[in-house]
């Protein structure tokens, strides 16, 4: 079992629609929660960050925790072709050594 | 906002050689990430630093070097270039271990021939 886990993909979505994003991971104890965007040919790019329980709210953005249940999810709301990239999943382990996911390539079609 | 900047985009070098990627960040963070990122691979971490002189192993650093003799500067170096490091290097930093995300540069792209 990978440490942190995310469908590779491709997800697509119609223009407008919601896209949903899952990582799961393997650390009960893990701390720290991040989403990067990484467009073809570029480096990763911090989106979101969460650290508690629930839902955290950055414009159309919305990462959501459950702790209990292990995974992490982002939400993009009104989805633009300009979100079509790859997300990649991040989680500070409690040995503080940061994992990542291999990223799910996300396609938002007109 | 937090700048990590890259020595080179681009790069071609020969296999046998040494090469140097160079990584500067303005930010004041004490840790600092070389990555490398290939297709199907994701990013898998090569060395690290969290204080001047400072370094420790990845998963990956087999052919790998680093030196970080000033705070805001992290050096990857390939001792001997071989045609299996063609790849993306990813230099990062962060403010502290303990629950910070990592920013990262541009991303250099090594061809080795």
């Amino acid at each position: 079992q990978k440490e942190v886990e995310q469908n590779s993909g491709p997800l697509s979505v119609p223009e407008g629609a919601i896209a949903s994003l899952n990582c799961t991971y393997s650390d009960r104890g893990s701390q720290s929660f991040f989403w990067y965007r990484q467009y073809s040919g570029k480096s990763p790019e911090l989106i979101m960050f969460i650290y508690s329980n629930g839902d955290k709210e950055d414009g159309r953005f919305t990462a959501q925790l459950n702790k209990a249940s292990q995974y992490v999810s982002l939400l993009i709301r009104d989805s633009q072709p300009s979100d079509s990239a790859t997300y990649l999943c991040a989680v500070i382990h409690s040995n503080y050594q940061l994992i990542w996911g291999a990223g799910t390539k996300l396609i938002i079609k007109p | 906002d937090v700048k990590v900047t890259q020595s080179s985009r681009y790069l071609v070098k020969r296999t046998g050689e040494k090469v140097f990627l160079e990584c500067v960040q303005d930010m004041d963070h004490e840790n600092m990430f070389w990555y490398r990122q290939d297709p199907g691979l994701g990013l898998r971490l090569i060395y690290f630093s969290y204080d001047v002189k400072m370094k420790e192993k990845g998963d990956i650093p087999e052919g790998y070097s680093v030196s970080r003799e000033k705070k805001e500067r992290f050096s990857l170096i390939l001792e001997s270039a071989s045609t299996n490091q063609t790849s993306m290097y990813l230099c990062a930093s962060s403010l502290g271990l303990r629950g910070q995300p990592q920013h990262f540069g541009d991303g250099t792209r090594l061809s080795i021939l």
